[in-house]
């Protein structure tokens, strides 16, 4: 079965400073995309990244970056440069062949300033 | 803007009650999903539909049921509320592979 693995439950970054949150994949599809949302304590759900598995440039989106290494199946969201306001849930998501999501268990990120 | 509107951001309910949980979206989306949020175990599918009056179960559809009669809305039905169904709901949709799907404010359930 598909599935993605997050094992950080819980990660703690200083203000400023980059942070790594990581994200596994099982698959043996050659086909497939990875998402990465945020959830603040509000309660709704944040697109933050996309990344297709043909793509050969690591996706990028302002302070979020993707990196991408298909070998490992892993797709770690970076956050650079840490706001407070960047305190929330995580959540990394996959995509096979259906526009279905399976999500991990999320990681609670806290910044401190 | 586009956006997903969910009927209610907190609900309380006795347990035997039939529930309807409401989700409309304005992107004239045919994908649509119902999730449910738990504490350390992320969110799961229980239903979604690619289009009207079309649904398929996903990955815990026991003890719920859907409704989508309009493109626009896809509802979700407690046919006999129980405490273990208190939760985080959360309505989604998408406009297809690739894209990413757009998430209602979620409705939180507490069934006493």
């Amino acid at each position: 079965a598909q599935k993605i693995t997050q094992t950080q439950p819980g990660m703690f970054v200083q203000e400023k400073e980059a942070v790594t949150l990581d994200c596994t994949y099982d698959t043996s599809d050659q086909s497939y995309g990875l998402f990465w949302y945020k959830q603040p304590s509000s309660g709704e759900m944040i697109f933050l990244i996309y990344q297709g598995s043909y793509d050969e440039q690591n996706a990028t989106e302002g302070r979020y970056s993707l990196n991408f290494q298909k070998a490992r199946k892993s797709a770690n969201l970076v956050i650079s440069a840490s706001q407070l306001g960047d305190s929330a849930m995580y959540f990394c998501a996959s995509q096979y062949n259906t526009d279905k999501l399976i999500f991990g268990t999320g990681t609670r990120l806290q910044v401190f300033p | 803007d586009v956006k997903v509107t969910q009927s209610s951001r907190y609900l309380v309910k006795r347990t035997g009650e039939k529930v309807f949980l409401e989700c409309v979206q304005d992107m004239d989306h045919e994908n649509m999903f119902w999730y449910r949020q738990d504490p350390g175990l992320g969110l799961r599918l229980i239903y979604f539909s690619y289009d009207v009056k079309m649904k398929e179960k996903g990955d815990i559809p026991e003890g719920y049921s859907v409704s989508r009669e309009k493109k626009e809305r896809f509802s979700l039905i407690l046919e006999s509320a129980s405490t273990n169904q208190t939760s985080m709901y959360l309505c989604a949709s998408t406009g297809g592979i690739g894209y990413e799907q757009y998430f209602g404010p979620g409705t939180r359930l507490t069934v006493t």
